[in-house]
């Protein structure tokens, strides 16, 4: 298996613009998370889908966020408008099963100047 | 929440030293999970550990969750086990089942 592909692997994009970070999960995988990692927050769930559908989403930061799950091999996390503060490595991570192994794309890193 | 603390944040070991990382966690946890993010940023999910000891060639990992730690043996290190080392909990309060709460992490350099 491929593992989880994420793209692009870097993006940097000015203040205000538009950004989509795309996921492909592991095939046959049930739960899709995203992550982001910062230097000051380490580790951070933003939010995760079971089945496709959004299951929390406690973590987006705010309504700038948006992610979704149109079928069981794909997810997008948007940014719009994107801030420097948003500067980040983001992580698409799937398991099969609640509460199981996870397993992590390479991410995305993040640059908004 | 649950509060997930790494020890010790930062580790410098020659080639071939053996190590000790913890990991302590505030409350019952359903499973828990140790990472290692290479020098590339990559996270390889290393044990899937809720209890009891695994081993995965020089890597063993022990988790006694009666007592709320979990401990992430490295025997005679090799220079690709630098990296960050994560442990990462599901709290098992219903409001957190899915989750994964990590660590600070623990920052391994393994000179040669």
């Amino acid at each position: 298996d491929a593992g989880v592909i994420q793209s692009p692997r870097h993006e940097v994009t000015e203040m205000g613009q538009e950004v989509t970070l795309r996921c492909k999960p592991i095939s046959g995988h049930d739960y899709l998370f995203w992550y982001r990692q910062t230097m000051m927050r380490g580790l951070e769930l933003l939010i995760y889908f079971n089945n496709n559908v959004p299951i929390d989403d406690s973590g987006m930061p705010e309504d700038r966020f948006s992610a979704k799950m149109p079928n069981a091999s794909f997810s997008t996390l948007k940014i719009q408008p994107s801030e420097p503060r948003d500067s980040a490595v983001y992580f698409c991570a799937s398991s099969l099963g609640q509460g199981a192994r996870a397993f992590f794309g390479q991410g995305t890193r993040l640059t908004v100047v | 929440g649950i509060q997930v603390e790494q020890s010790p944040p930062d580790l410098i070991l020659q080639e071939g030293a053996n190590s000790t990382l913890r990991c302590n966690f505030s409350d019952s946890v359903n499973n828990l999970q140790w990472f290692h993010q290479n020098p590339w940023g990559q996270l390889i999910n290393l044990f899937y550990i809720p209890s009891g000891t695994k081993q995965n060639g020089r890597l063993s990992a022990t988790t006694v969750a009666t007592e709320r730690y979990s401990l992430l043996y490295i025997s005679s290190s090799q220079t690709t086990d630098s990296g960050v080392y994560f442990c990462a909990v599901e709290h098992r309060a219903t409001d957190s089942w899915g989750k994964l709460q990590f660590g600070a992490g623990t920052q391994v350099v393994v000179t040669p």
